[in-house]
C-alpha cells in the first residue's frame, strides 16, 4: 500500500513571493513516480510537475521545481515568483511502476494574495 | 478541442434514482479512470479500464457499474442513488503504462443527491 501526506491544509503568500508545499509519502516499492497536480477554482485537474524516483536530479518546470529526497520520502513543491493564477488546491500523488493507481494526498489549498 | 469530456457537468437527482455519467477522450489513450472527490476534496480512484478491460476495481458499492464500449469511452452508471454519493466525479485517461505518464482529467461532474 502507498500513502501520501500533505501536512499543510492551507497556505497563503503574497504575489511574487516564493512558496514551498510539503509532501511526504510511503511506499514499499523502489520504482515509482511522483506528481504534483493543481486544481484551480475551475475544478480542472492539471499536471504541474512529475518526478521519476530513479532520477536523482530534481524536476523543474518553469517557475515550479521539486525537492525530492528519496531516503526521507519527501517530495516538496517550490513555486517561485508566485502569480494570482497559482491560486488552487495542490495535490501530491504517487504511482508505483506497473500499478495504474494514483494515490492522492489530501491537498494544500494555496492562495496568492495580490 | 476538448481532450477529456464528461456529460453532464452538473447532476441533481433524488435518492433512489438511477443515473449515468458519460466520459469520452480524444487523445488515443489506452487507459481510462473514474475518481470520486468528496466534499473535503479528497480524491480516490474507483475504477480503471485498459483497452476496454477492467484493471482496477477499488472497494466501491455494487451500485456503481462502469462500462467501456470502446477505449475512447468510459461511462459510470449508478443505481439507487444515496445521499453519500454526492460528490464530484472525475474521468481521466493516460497512455500505457499509465503509471509513468500524466493523467488527463475531465472537467468533473458534480452530483448532488437530495
Amino acid at each position: 500500500a502507498q500513502t501520501v501526506t500533505q501536512s499543510q491544509p492551507e497556505m497563503s503568500v503574497q504575489e511574487a513571493e516564493t512558496v514551498t508545499l510539503s509532501c511526504t509519502y510511503d511506499t514499499s516499492e523502489n520504482n515509482y513516480y511522483l506528481f504534483w497536480y493543481k486544481q484551480p477554482p475551475s475544478r480542472q485537474m492539471i499536471l504541474v510537475i512529475r518526478q521519476e524516483a530513479y532520477k536523482q536530479q530534481n524536476a523543474t518546470e518553469n517557475r515550479f521545481s521539486v525537492n525530492f529526497q528519496k531516503a526521507a520520502k519527501s517530495f516538496s513543491l517550490k513555486i517561485s515568483d508566485s502569480q494570482l493564477g497559482d491560486t488552487a488546491m495542490y495535490f501530491c500523488t504517487i504511482s508505483n511502476f506497473g500499478n495504474e493507481k494514483l494515490t492522492f494526498g489530501t491537498g494544500t489549498r494555496l492562495t496568492i494574495i495580490p | 478541442d476538448t481532450a477529456v469530456s464528461q456529460t453532464p457537468k452538473y447532476l441533481v437527482t433524488q435518492m433512489g434514482n438511477d443515473k449515468s455519467i458519460k466520459c469520452e477522450q480524444n487523445l488515443g489513450h489506452d487507459t481510462m479512470y473514474w475518481y470520486k472527490q468528496d466534499s473535503k476534496k479528497f480524491l480516490k480512484i474507483m475504477f480503471s479500464y485498459n483497452n476496454k478491460e477492467l484493471i482496477i476495481n477499488e472497494t466501491v458499492p455494487n451500485r456503481f457499474s462502469p462500462k467501456s464500449p470502446d477505449k475512447a469511452h468510459l461511462n459510470l452508471h449508478i443505481n439507487s442513488l444515496e445521499l453519500g454519493d454526492s460528490a464530484v466525479y472525475f474521468c481521466a485517461s493516460s497512455q500505457a503504462p499509465p503509471s509513468t505518464y500524466e493523467q488527463y482529467f475531465g472537467p468533473g461532474t458534480r452530483l448532488t443527491v437530495t
